[in-house]
């Protein structure tokens, strides 16, 4: 079956204690991004990958780490967390190409809640 | 940078009825993507519909349709002979060719029996 999986689904932690949500998808997709979901904000992009070796801030960057190692993972890693990053996190996989429109569209995994304490 | 705004943070309409989501953006591109999203209550995100701005003609897909209105930079949502399973957020978002992607802040719509 095509899909994105995170893990782990639901994680409570102490403030400073590191961690990483990881991300798969099994569809060989180039593009993968990273986003928070808060009340009364939508999604944020955290970051995104448009290929391996290949990544970039979004908008709300601080704070997080990524790394794209191979193609079909894609980590988020949190240093230091603090309690203003209790959120879910959504990782999403896209296999776009420039006009091909489409193929745009983003394909979500389940979420991550996280909270910080 | 673009932004995303949906002026209607909850909506409501009977079972059956059409309802119309508003979503407005700001770019200074020509070409990008736009989407719908609706997310249940099992917070799974599913794409609704897709419009590419070098596309005139409005998407539809189903009883989904949207209103592309490119100088205006509006992309509303309308949802025909609503049904109870169409309760969700509602969440419009923007996509440009370097793949920056940016969501609105989602609207509640309700679907009433």
């Amino acid at each position: 079956e095509a899909q994105v999986t995170q893990n782990p689904r639901y994680l409570i932690t102490v403030t400073g204690k590191k961690l990483t949500v990881t991300c798969s998808q099994n569809m060989n997709h180039e593009y993968m991004s990273w986003y928070r979901q808060d009340p009364g904000l939508g999604l944020r992009q955290i970051y995104y990958s448009m290929n391996v070796e290949v990544t970039d801030k979004g908008d709300v960057p601080e704070g997080y780490k990524v790394s794209r190692k191979e193609k079909r993972n894609f980590p988020l890693i949190l240093e230091s967390p603090s309690p203003n990053q209790t959120s879910l996190y959504f990782c999403a996989s896209s296999p776009y190409q420039i006009g091909q429109g489409d193929r745009n569209e983003q394909f979500f995994g389940p979420g991550t809640r996280l909270t910080v304490l | 940078a673009q932004t995303v705004t949906q002026s209607q943070p909850e909506m409501s309409v009977q079972e059956a009825e059409t309802v119309t989501l508003s979503c407005t953006y700001d770019t200074s591109e020509n070409n990008y993507y736009l989407f719908w999203y609706k997310q249940p209550p099992s917070r799974q995100m599913i794409l609704v519909i897709r419009q590419e701005a070098y596309k005139q003609q409005n998407a539809t897909e189903n009883r989904f349709s949207v209103n592309f209105q490119k100088a205006a930079k509006s992309f509303s949502l309308k949802i025909s002979d609503s049904q109870l399973g169409d309760t969700a957020m509602y969440f419009c978002a923007f996509m440009n060719y370097g793949q920056n992607f940016v969501f609105g802040p989602g609207t509640r719509l309700s679907v009433l029996p």
